[in-house]
């Protein structure tokens, strides 16, 4: 079982650089989200997903950029790396619901130089 | 809006021994789930123990269990029988309503020594 998959495990970017981190799951999950963390904070919501065609902003979205044409992809965008954006991204997954299990992919380094 | 604070930013057990984390939270909302989620240095996000605000019974599962105090707002987690591969950054987390979206504490380190 795939899970959650992240790409890539570890990017360098420069300044101003942009990229794509690559999410995907094969569980059929609606519910996909994007989080950060960073040292001495817990992980931070950046956006999230309820289903195809729907995406909505969670605590820290300034920066990034996200959509979702498919069930299964969940791709996080950023337009113009800055150094505040080095950090280790987080992929999640569930079905919606109350309680329901949320599955992590294994992270994603970024670092901004 | 939701906060959850954890307020020991690490801790040590000896092998074998008993510890207990702190999770404190707030929120005005009637249901939802609180989760202690361990993180060992791969960074893995692993779930350990899950609670549902609706029941009483505290959860376990094999050593770990919670300490639920929902009128406290209230939320420990105690490992029993400490062992070497439970030290790991520890993570209290809080979701309601349908669309999975957790609030994390700031984590604690947990060290184990022989």
């Amino acid at each position: 079982n795939a899970g959650v998959t992240q790409t890539p495990k570890f990017q360098v970017l420069k300044t101003g650089q942009s990229m794509t981190l690559q999410c995907a799951q094969d569980m059929n999950h609606e519910y996909m989200s994007w989080y950060r963390q960073d040292p001495g904070m817990g992980l931070r919501l950046i956006h999230y997903s309820v289903g195809a065609g729907i995406t909505d902003q969670g605590e820290v979205p300034n920066g990034y950029n996200v959509s979702r044409s498919t069930t299964e992809d969940f791709p996080l965008r950023l337009l113009s790396a800055a150094p505040s954006q080095t950090s280790v991204y987080f992929c999640a997954s569930s079905f919606t619901g109350l309680g329901n299990t949320i599955y992590f992919g294994e992270g994603s380094w970024l670092t901004v130089v | 809006a939701q906060t959850v604070t954890q307020s020991q930013p690490e801790m040590s057990v000896q092998e074998a021994e008993t510890v207990t984390l702190s999770c404190t939270y707030d929120t005005s909302e009637s249901d939802y789930y609180l989760f202690w989620y361990k993180q060992p240095p791969s960074r893995q996000m692993i779930l350990v123990i899950r609670q549902e605000a609706y029941k009483q019974q505290n959860a376990t599962e094999n050593r770990f269990s919670v300490n639920f105090q929902k009128a406290a707002k209230s939320f420990s987690l105690k490992i029993s029988d400490s062992q070497l591969g439970d030290a790991a950054m520890y993570f209290c987390a809080y979701t309601s309503g349908t669309a999975s979206k957790l609030t994390f504490g700031t984590g604690t380190r947990l060290q184990v020594t022989l």
